[in-house]
């Protein structure tokens, strides 16, 4: 149980166009989604907290208007980078709680590998 | 000073020996911790969860918490190449988990 999965997996794109990364639970349903940025041999840093039916919490420093997240269902969080720069190549990872089991263990996505060319 | 401080190694050991993993954080009232294992290009996936002082063991994996010095440890028995990989340290502050920066550990045959 509490499988995570994310598409595409891998995505290359041209400077100015923008990407969505789907997460979504698989066997369980997620009120709570959060969504991560990780640069190679650096840690997981928290983006934001996406919520069913409510709009994100962005963490300090992460642009909502550059990063938009959708959480339209319980089971489906969307991140979309608009108008994508070099800068924003990364790592994207999704996580979610499976909230009937456990309310603070977080369960993580295979990541979607972002490259701006 | 770092929410969550791991030292970022290698730590290398040998196969069949046990290896040890230590995390500190700051927040005093800090109740569930985590440890996850990431292995190059992948995402992490979670290896254990403590919430009470003292040891848990799931297989050759035991967690250490202990509140009082603000310390919680993962330990390998046994270890294996295929446990090669960063672990990551994870601390519960409301909502969300704080990482660590992840300590890289290397299993040599």
């Amino acid at each position: 149980g509490a499988v995570v999965s994310q598409h595409p997996s891998r995505v290359i794109c041209k400077s100015g166009t923008s990407v969505k990364i789907e997460c979504r639970s698989l066997d369980f349903q997620a009120t709570t989604m959060f969504w991560y940025r990780q640069f190679p041999k650096k840690s997981l840093m928290l983006m934001a907290t996406s919520n069913e039916g409510s709009k994100a919490t962005y963490e300090q420093g992460v642009e909502k208007d550059k990063f938009l997240i959708n959480h339209a269902s319980l089971t489906l969080s969307t991140l979309t980078v608009t108008s994508a720069h070099p800068e924003d190549s990364s790592f994207y990872i999704c996580s979610a709680r499976d909230e009937e089991r456990d309310t603070d263990t977080q369960y993580f996505g295979p990541g979607t590998r972002l490259t701006v060319l | 000073q770092k929410e969550v401080e791991q030292n970022s190694g290698p730590l290398s050991v040998p196969e069949g020996a046990i290896a040890s993993l230590n995390c500190t954080y700051s927040d005093r009232g800090s109740q569930s911790f985590f440890w996850y294992r990431q292995y190059s290009g992948k995402s992490p996936e979670l290896i254990m969860f403590i919430y009470s002082n003292g040891d848990k063991e799931d297989g050759r994996f035991t967690a250490q918490l202990n509140k009082a010095s603000q310390y919680v440890s993962l330990l390998i028995r046994d270890s294996q190449p295929s446990d090669s990989a960063t672990y990551l340290c994870a601390v519960k502050r409301t909502d969300k988990l704080i990482f660590g920066t992840g300590t890289r550990l290397q299993v040599f045959p």
